[in-house]
């Protein structure tokens, strides 16, 4: 059982359309980030969301942070072909005695976008 | 700086054959680590190293060992590859006091 649930796990539009991705897990977790990953290369990251409820925009790219923080979404509006690549998004381990933090990410297990120009 | 850097690119080995990944960091980061991705599968940690002279086991560790050789470097090995390790592993570095992971490009490895 995955802890982290992404869907859908491939998606193929034309370019100019939206489009949302979703990372669901039935844990709380105090923090998410979402990676961007081309063929090729290692993941890099988007951005992190803390807060509950929290909102963060990065061009044309909208992240949320469930009320609950046990999931995000990801929308991007108006895809350009120079979005296609594979999306991750990742937890962090709880935070040990001390307040230390691992930094142990665990992965969805990503969606492969493709758009069409 | 070159980031996080990994060798080889590209490697074939039969079963039973044994190699060691490279992987290492100009970015004075404090904890290191190694994934093997999969397809359908996201990234899936193998070990660790919080911080220089330790390592600790994660998700999938059977079949690999690692070394922290300083603070730069962080190496993986494969004592007897068999083909359920091929894979693309990647190292990545955290500093102390952040959540950002920074991925080298990867190493794709074929056990035949």
């Amino acid at each position: 059982t995955q802890l982290l649930e992404q869907s859908p796990q491939f998606l193929s539009i034309q370019e100019g359309e939206n489009l949302t991705v979703y990372c669901n897990s039935s844990s709380v977790f105090s923090s998410l980030q979402w990676y961007r990953q081309e063929p090729g290369e290692g993941p890099v990251l988007l951005v992190t969301v803390v807060t509950g409820g929290e909102v963060k925009k990065l061009k044309r790219l909208t992240f949320q942070f469930g009320d609950a923080r046990k999931d995000s979404s990801l929308h991007i509006t108006a895809a350009q072909p120079g979005d296609t690549g594979l999306y991750l998004c990742a937890v962090t381990a709880l935070r040990g005695a001390g307040g230390t933090s691992y930094g142990k990410l665990t992965f969805g297990q990503g969606t492969i976008l493709t758009v069409h120009p | 700086n070159a980031g996080v850097t990994q060798t080889p690119k590209f490697q074939v080995l039969k079963t039973g054959q044994s190699m060691t990944l490279q992987c290492a960091q100009d970015m004075n980061h404090n904890s290191m680590y190694w994934y093997r991705q999969d397809p359908g599968m996201g990234l899936r940690l193998i070990y660790y190293s919080a911080s220089e002279g330790t390592t600790d086991k994660g998700e999938v560790p059977n079949g690999y060992n690692v070394s922290r050789l300083n603070k730069r470097e962080f190496s993986l090995r494969l004592e007897s590859a068999a083909p359920s390790q091929t894979s693309v592993y990647f190292c990545a570095s955290r500093i102390l006091t952040g959540d950002e992971q920074f991925f080298g490009p990867g190493t794709r490895l074929t056990v035949l």
